[in-house]
Order: structure tokens, then C-alpha cells, then sequence
């Protein structure tokens, strides 16, 4: 079955530095894969996604993630976090049934000053 | 209205009452989802709705019953819960099913005492 897999549950950075967060995924062909991040108290809001095309996404808020099959990877980065950024971060892949999404356990951003 | 909607936010039951979970999506999709969201679990999917059609149900006990009148309403029926249902209740809708983006409500925070 697909799955994803969060390597850090935790993440730290300071306000201006860059970020990146991990994803790896389990499927055995091409993944339909999706960032969706969750303030505290909300919903989820999609970032970015990937079905085809051009392996670097850009997504909102200056998000871009980039699909490498090589490492069956799909990492989430950004150049210069703001504080705002501070979140939950889940990167979910596409099920066999092709409605449901299979999430990874999410990774928890705490920006600094 | 906007997006996806979901009533009541927070609500507190004992383990004898019956209640119930609303969401209304304003985005003219034909799938509804209910997820579960326990701490330190990754999202759970309970029930997929595609054109007011339940079209997938993973596993979920009896005392969660869905309904979906229609394609812009979705209801989560609830009854002699068990404490280990306490948890965030997230509705999502989308287009279609396959690999379309869904889309989150706030959610509805459940205590079971």
C-alpha cells in the first residue's frame, strides 16, 4: 500500500534560514503527492502537489518541493522561514482507491527568532 | 460562506449521548470525506462520499455513522462513544476522486468523557 514516511517529527529553525522537511514514499509508480500544512486549531491547507511534469513544484506561501524518483523522495523546502511558518507540516501520498489521501505522521516546525 | 465549513468546533459528549458532526462545502465538489485525527497518529480516513455514494469505509466501529443528504453536506452521527474517540474531526471535499486536491474544514474538536 502507499504510504509516506516523516523522518522528523520535530524541526527547529531560526527565522530567516532556510528549511527543509522530509518525505519518503512507498508506491510503485508514479505517486500523486501532496503538502498540506495545519496551524494550530485549523484545518489543513494544501501547499503544493505533484502528479506529473516538472519534478520542482512551486507552491504558496514560497513553499516548492521537488519529486525525486532516484530517492523516492518528495521534500518540502523554503528558502527564508518567516514566523508564521511555524506549523504542522503533512506530506500525504494518493491511495490505491484514489480518494482517500495516506498521510505521514507530519513534522512539527517551531521557528525562532 | 466560503470553502468548507464544519459545526459544531468544539464539542464535549459523555459516553451514553448521541450526537452529531456537520460539514458543508461551498465549492461545488462531488467527493466528502471524514478523517480522524488522534494525537500523534497520522490522519485516519473514515468515510469517502463520491456523488452521495458511500464509496469507501475503512473499518470504522458502528458508533460512527455517516450521512450525506446531498453533494454539499456531509453529517458524522455519533453514539455511545468511548473515550479513545476523543479527537479532531476533519471533513475534506473534492472535485472528483482520483489524485484531485482535497480541500479541509477547521474541524470539530471531540472530547468524550
Amino acid at each position: 500500500a502507499q504510504s509516506v514516511t516523516q523522518p522528523d517529527i520535530h524541526i527547529t529553525v531560526s527565522e530567516g534560514a532556510s528549511l527543509e522537511l522530509r518525505c519518503n514514499y512507498s508506491y510503485g509508480a508514479t505517486p500523486y503527492l501532496f503538502w498540506y500544512v495545519q496551524s494550530p486549531g485549523q484545518g489543513l491547507q494544501l501547499l503544493l502537489k505533484y502528479f506529473s511534469g516538472d519534478t520542482l513544484v512551486q507552491g504558496i506561501k514560497g513553499f516548492e518541493a521537488e519529486f525525486k524518483r532516484s530517492q523516492s523522495s518528495f521534500n518540502l523546502r523554503k528558502p527564508s522561514v518567516h514566523w508564521s511558518d511555524a506549523a504542522e507540516y503533512f506530506c500525504a501520498v494518493r491511495s490505491n482507491s484514489g480518494y482517500a489521501l495516506n498521510f505521514g505522521k507530519g513534522t512539527s516546525l517551531l521557528v525562532t527568532p | 460562506e466560503t470553502g468548507v465549513t464544519q459545526t459544531p468546533r468544539h464539542l464535549v459528549m459523555g459516553m451514553t449521548n448521541k450526537k452529531s458532526l456537520k460539514c458543508e462545502q461551498h465549492l461545488g465538489h462531488n467527493a466528502m470525506y471524514w478523517y480522524k485525527q488522534s494525537a500523534k497518529k497520522p490522519l485516519e480516513l473514515m468515510f469517502v462520499y463520491s456523488l452521495e455514494e458511500r464509496v469507501e469505509n475503512n473499518s470504522v466501529p458502528s458508533r460512527f455513522s455517516p450521512e450525506c443528504p446531498n453533494s454539499s453536506h456531509l453529517f458524522l452521527h455519533l453514539h455511545t462513544l468511548q473515550p479513545e474517540d476523543s479527537a479532531l474531526y476533519l471533513c475534506a471535499s473534492s472535485q472528483g476522486g482520483w489524485g484531485d486536491t482535497q480541500y479541509f474544514g477547521p474541524g470539530t474538536r471531540l472530547t468524550v468523557l
